[in-house]
């Protein structure tokens, strides 16, 4: 079974430029996330999907920050324009969704987009 | 506010000398407790839920702890494959139910 699908793997781009990231997940799981992870530190949530529709986005920028998820299947994230300290881990992670079950809190994560702003 | 605080930050064992790592938590209502381990430029990877105090989880050399207050994570005769970085996570009912990560604790294993 292919496991989650992101890209792409680095990205090395100039201040003010945009940038996107592309995930695919794993078939079948509804539930859709994106993280963010800045060196020695745990992957902080940034939006979450529920199919189409995104059920928490309270951390997003959304001054900057974008993000869609089309069909409910593949989602893309996008920054508008980059600044220095958006240089992290772009982590999507998908699951089964959150009701109940031995489901819960087990997300698949891909191996991740790695932002660099210069 | 959810939070976890996991310590030591890093550990260094050799092949064989068994540890502990420590995941502190203050939650709303606790729905679940997770531990991943991450490799270097990797994705986390699922390694256990724990759902109530007492309950104990294993896997080949890990075992998963869970208490009120903190869970522990279990090191038995490591080896050098299990060299990662462990993080602890944990969920609440209330809210929108978010994973809230740890910032983990890097473990090295010398052969």
């Amino acid at each position: 079974e292919a496991g989650v699908v992101q890209s792409p793997r680095y990205k090395i781009i100039e201040k003010k430029q945009p940038v996107a990231f592309w995930c695919n997940p794993i078939s079948g799981h509804n539930t859709l996330y994106w993280y963010l992870q800045n060196l020695g530190q745990g992957p902080e949530l940034l939006i979450r999907y529920e199919n189409e529709e995104a059920v928490d986005d309270s951390q997003l920028p959304k001054d900057r920050f974008s993000a869609e998820r089309l069909k409910g299947v593949d989602s893309t994230l996008k920054i508008q324009p980059a600044e220095l300290g958006d240089s992290a881990v772009y982590l999507c992670a998908s699951s089964l969704g959150l009701g109940g079950g031995s489901g819960t809190g087990e997300l698949f994560f891909g191996e991740g987009s790695r932002l660099t702003v210069l | 506010e959810d939070q976890v605080t996991q310590s030591p930050e890093a550990l260094r064992l050799q092949e064989g000398e068994s540890s502990s790592l420590n995941c502190s938590y203050t939650v709303s209502g606790l729905r679940g407790l997770f531990w991943y381990r991450q490799d270097p430029g990797k994705g986390p990877e699922f390694l256990f839920t724990l759902y109530s105090a007492g309950e104990e989880k294993e896997k080949e050399r890990l075992k998963a702890t869970l208490t009120k207050k903190e869970s522990f994570l279990h090191i038995t005769a490591p080896k050098p494959e299990d060299s990662a970085t462990y993080l602890c996570a944990v969920q609440a009912y209330t809210g929108f139910q978010k994973l809230v990560f740890g910032t983990g604790t890097r473990l090295l294993v010398s052969p």
